[in-house]
């Protein structure tokens, strides 16, 4: 089954800062990349998706990026503010009869500090 | 509008009792995920209904019993649980679940069991 890691556990950063989290995934036939952000006692909101034939997405200060060849993809959040901070799950989904499943990775502990 | 309700938003109950978390969906769609979450770890899925049908038991105990009543409710029954159930239950719901088709899943705010 697919397998997905993801780095940093935690990350802490200044306010206005960039933060980078980085993905990488096992199953080459996986198709569907989503990232959710989960703050206290919330259940997880997606905030950015991308699609196997895409390379690159933008939303405002979020973007993600994804490498099928390295089968890793990476979420990139400028301008960082202290709302920001909460636990971000990458995900991976499309492969063979795992279709519409999603696997998550561990999640990064994403702290803006003022 | 992409919201998932969930109720209760908590609950506490003993390994004798029986309850039910409620989940709610008006978004038209066809696939309803429950997942189980413990503190600082993934969601794990743990059933999937398609078209009020049950896709997908993820090997889930039978002290957890889910039901689809129509295709905008979806309910699991809790009995004779474990201190160990307890956790976030989370549940999601998707425009389709199909082969070739990776819709995205929308999750409600879930409901914080405890099992005394």
């Amino acid at each position: 089954g697919e397998n997905v890691e993801q780095h940093p556990s935690t990350l802490s950063v200044q306010e206005g800062d960039s933060a980078v989290i980085k993905c990488t995934y096992s199953d080459s036939a996986s198709n569907y990349f989503p990232w959710y952000k989960q703050e206290l006692g919330k259940g997880p909101q997606l905030i950015i998706d991308i699609r196997s034939n895409v390379g690159e997405k933008k939303d405002q200060r979020i973007a993600v990026t994804l490498n099928k060849t390295a089968k890793h993809f990476s979420l990139h959040i400028t301008e960082t503010q202290p709302e920001d901070s909460a636990v971000y799950f990458c995900a991976a989904s499309g492969g063979g009869t795992s279709y519409g499943k999603l696997t998550f990775g561990q999640g990064t502990i994403l702290t803006v500090h003022p | 509008d992409t919201e998932v309700t969930q109720t209760p938003k908590h609950l506490v109950m003993g390994m004798t009792n029986k309850k039910s978390l409620k989940c709610e969906q008006h978004m038209g769609h066809r696939a309803m995920y429950w997942y189980k979450q413990k503190a600082k770890k993934p969601p794990e899925l743990m059933f999937v209904y398609s078209y009020e049908k049950l896709s997908i038991n993820e090997s889930v105990p039978s002290r957890f019993s889910p039901e689809c009543p129509n295709s905008s409710l979806l309910n699991l029954h809790l009995h004779a649980l474990q201190p160990e159930d307890s956790a976030l239950y989370l549940c999601a719901s998707s425009q389709e679940h199909r082969a070739g088709v990776q819709e995205t899943q929308y999750f409600g705010p879930g409901t914080r069991l405890l099992v005394l």
